[in-house]
C-alpha cells in the first residue's frame, strides 16, 4: 500500500546548525503534508502544514519544502536549539480529512 | 483552555479484562480520532468522530469500541483486552474547517496487557 515514509531515523546535530529532516512519499492525491513534533512522554505537537499545491512554506524557525516531482517532503530548522530534540514525523492527508497517514518519524537529537 | 486530555495516564490490564478510555477536549471541536502508537509503526488510526453521535473506523478498529456521546467527549473501549492492544494511545481533535488541518493531541495513556 502506499505510505509515508522517512529516510533517516535519527539525526545528529551541532546546536546553533541548521536540521533537515526529510520524508519521502508515494501517494501524489494527497491534500496536505504536516510535520508534527513529539518530545518524550507527550503527544504530537503541530509544527507546520503546507498544501499540496504549494512549494514552500515558512514558519518561526522552520520551512517546509514539498517537491511533487520526485514526492519528497523536508523540514528545516534554522539555528537548531537543545529544545529542538525530538521525534519528528510527517503526514499525508488524502482523499478528505479523516484519512491521515502518518511516518514512523525521525528523532533529532541537539548536540550541546 | 485544558485543551486535549485523557484519563488515564497508565494502565495494566490482564488479558481479557475491559477498560475504557477517556479523551475530553474544550475547543469546541467538530472531529475527534483516537490512534495508537507502537515502535516503529508511527501513529495508526483506530476510529474517528466528525461529530456528536457519529463514528467510523480507521486503519486498526479490531478489538475496540468508541462513542462520541457529547460532541466534547470521545471513548475508546477494549471489551476483552490482548496482549497485541499493548500500545500508547493518543486522543486528537480538530477543528478541520478545510483551511486548518491541525490536530491538537492529548498527553496519551500508556497500556499495558499482560
Amino acid at each position: 500500500g502506499e505510505s509515508v515514509g522517512l529516510h533517516l531515523p535519527t539525526l545528529s546535530v551541532q546546536e546553533g546548525d541548521n536540521s533537515i529532516i526529510n520524508c519521502a512519499y508515494s501517494n501524489s492525491a494527497s491534500d496536505y503534508f504536516i510535520w508534527y513534533k513529539q518530545e518524550s512522554g507527550k503527544g504530537p505537537q503541530f509544527i507546520i502544514d503546507i498544501r499540496s499545491n504549494m512549494d514552500k512554506r515558512q514558519g518561526q524557525r522552520v520551512t517546509v519544502l514539498l517537491n511533487k516531482t520526485v514526492k519528497h517532503l523536508s523540514l528545516q530548522i534554522a539555528a537548531t536549539q537543545p529544545g529542538d530534540s525530538a521525534v519528528y514525523f510527517c503526514a499525508e492527508i488524502v482523499g478528505g480529512y479523516q484519512k491521515v497517514t502518518f511516518g514512523i518519524g525521525t528523532k533529532l537529537q541537539v548536540i550541546p | 483552555n485544558a485543551g486535549v486530555t485523557q484519563t488515564p495516564k497508565f494502565r495494566v490490564l490482564k488479558t481479557g479484562q475491559s477498560m475504557t478510555l477517556l479523551c475530553a477536549q474544550d475547543m469546541n471541536h467538530e472531529y475527534m480520532y483516537w490512534y495508537r502508537q507502537d515502535p516503529g509503526m508511527g501513529l495508526r488510526l483506530i476510529h474517528y468522530s466528525v461529530g456528536e453521535g457519529t463514528t467510523a473506523k480507521g486503519e486498526v478498529p479490531d478489538g475496540y469500541n468508541v462513542s462520541r456521546l457529547k460532541k466534547q467527549n470521545f471513548l475508546l473501549g477494549l471489551e476483552s483486552a490482548a496482549p497485541s492492544q499493548t500500545s500508547v494511545y493518543f486522543c486528537a481533535s480538530s477543528p478541520w474547517t478545510g483551511e486548518n488541518p491541525e490536530q491538537y493531541f492529548g498527553p496519551g495513556t500508556r497500556l499495558t496487557v499482560t
